[in-house]
């Protein structure tokens, strides 16, 4: 089915362990995004795309990396990660109309 | 800068009852409006969408009028079911390359 698809669903990593979360998506949008989202404060851009090869920080970009070498695809790195990034994780894509695609999730521990 | 405010929750109702979760928003420009649904464990979906003043989004029972004149986009249903239960999100994009999140509204519908 065409859409958004996010890797892995569940991970639990230790404090300082590093780790990459996979998007990719199959509808050729321009447009891609991660999000976080924690209890009581709703959806949170960490970074996102306008195109193959480019990137730009969102609203909480510090502690991640992204990059996008294909259109199809958009990672988000934890390079050193906390338990302060413990959160579920969206990606979300957008083509030529308004709104977005999302993924699944995945649910991070860090312990 | 752009906004979104909505109704906190959750909001507890039995089925059958009417619905209304209010959405307001701050804009310099015309946006476009959105809500979207997320059922527990999934990702958020897209649930109705209006572009212009005055234009009524819908669909599966759920209705949202844009009116500008009060900034407001609540969104509404007649009669609610328990599977209806989820969290409701209202968005809004002007036009940039990002929809920005109002930090979402939880449903209880009691059977």
């Amino acid at each position: 089915n065409a859409g958004v698809t996010q890797t892995p669903k569940f991970r639990v990593l230790k404090t300082g362990q590093s780790m990459t979360l996979l998007c990719a998506q199959d509808m050729n949008h321009e447009y891609m995004y991660w999000y976080r989202q924690d209890p009581g404060m709703g959806l949170r851009l960490i970074h996102y795309s306008v195109g193959e090869g480019t990137t730009a920080k969102g609203e909480v970009p510090d502690g991640y990396n992204v990059s996008r070498l294909k259109k199809q695809n958009f990672l988000l790195g934890l390079e050193s990660a906390a338990p302060s990034q413990t959160s579920v994780y969206f990606c979300a894509s957008m083509g030529d109309s308004y709104g977005y695609t999302f993924g699944s999730g995945t649910r991070l521990t860090v312990v | 800068g752009n906004s979104v405010t909505q109704m906190e929750g959750p909001v507890t109702l039995s089925e059958e009852a009417f619905l209304t979760i209010n959405c307001t928003y701050t804009a310099t420009g015309y946006p476009s409006l959105f809500w979207y649904v997320q059922y527990p464990g999934e990702g958020l979906q897209l649930l109705l969408k209006a572009t212009k003043a005055d234009d009524k989004g819908s669909n599966k029972g759920f209705e949202a009028t844009y009116r500008k004149e009060t900034t407001s986009f609540h969104l509404e249903k007649g009669s609610v079911q328990v599977s209806d239960s989820a969290v409701y999100f209202c968005a809004l994009s002007d036009g940039d390359d990002k929809i920005i999140f109002g930090k979402g509204t939880r449903l209880h519908i009691l059977p």
